[in-house]
């Protein structure tokens, strides 16, 4: 099955500007997802199709792909962004199946 | 609005089934995949698999021999069996809508656009 990497622990300073990178074959045929999950909740999906937001998902949040890297930027972090962030694609080896990345704990300062 | 609503023994002991369902309240429920989606303690998601309405299943390849995802349509339910559980399987399990209709490939497009509260299960003697 395919892989997703993403850096486990990323910080930002309150306000400023972070990226958490996702990275893997899959990508390169198939769309990025981003999803927040804070500790004890569900996940909540916050970017699909590689860049478009579900309604009620703060517009700090924006998605890009090129090649076999999705990004996704939170411009002006707040503290409620800190959380684990995970992307998913479906499965290059089978596009009926789904990955997930590691995750990234993202860490506001 | 879609709201998943799922239940299950959450204390399981070694070789014993797991078994969870998940109701769906609203939306079509007939339009999309239902899915399951795990994660063990302080660890990342794994995508155990999923079923339409008329019960067509894809299962993650890691899991297939033990899982078994079943569709009760009278009901808008559907469910989670894995057999022979050890430590390994201890986690939070959610249920998950695929958005996009699941009779047009969309590439992943849609992603997990709804989920369960999580049900906790631990396996241990």
């Amino acid at each position: 099955s395919s892989e997703l990497t993403q850096d486990p622990a990323v910080s930002v300073a309150l306000g400023q500007t972070v990226r958490i990178t996702c990275q893997g074959d899959s990508l390169r045929n198939y769309y990025a997802n981003w999803y927040q999950q804070k500790p004890g909740q569900a996940p909540v999906l916050v970017i699909y199709g590689k860049k478009n937001r579900p309604s009620g998902i703060p517009d700090r949040f924006s998605g890009s792909s090129s090649g076999n890297t999705a990004s996704l930027t939170i411009t002006g972090a707040q503290a409620e962004d800190e959380a684990d962030y995970y992307c998913s694609s479906r499965d290059s080896s089978d596009n009926h199946h789904w990955v997930f990345g590691g995750g990234t704990k993202l860490t506001v300062l | 609005q879609v709201h998943l609503q799922q239940w299950g023994a959450g204390l399981l002991k070694p070789s014993e089934t797991l078994s969870l369902t998940c109701a769906v309240y609203g939306g079509a429920f007939s339009d999309y995949y239902w899915t399951w989606i795990r994660q063990p303690p302080g660890k990342g998601l794994e995508w155990i698999g999923k079923v339409n309405h008329s019960g067509s299943t894809n299962y993650n390849p890691s899991l297939k021999s033990r899982v078994t995802i079943s569709v009760d349509t009278s009901r808008n339910q559907f469910s989670l069996k894995l057999t022979s559980v050890t430590a390994a399987d201890t986690a939070v399990y959610y249920c998950a809508r695929e958005g996009g209709p699941y009779y047009y490939d969309s590439g992943g497009y849609y992603g997990f656009d709804y989920w369960g509260q999580g049900t906790l299960v631990t396996v241990s003697s």
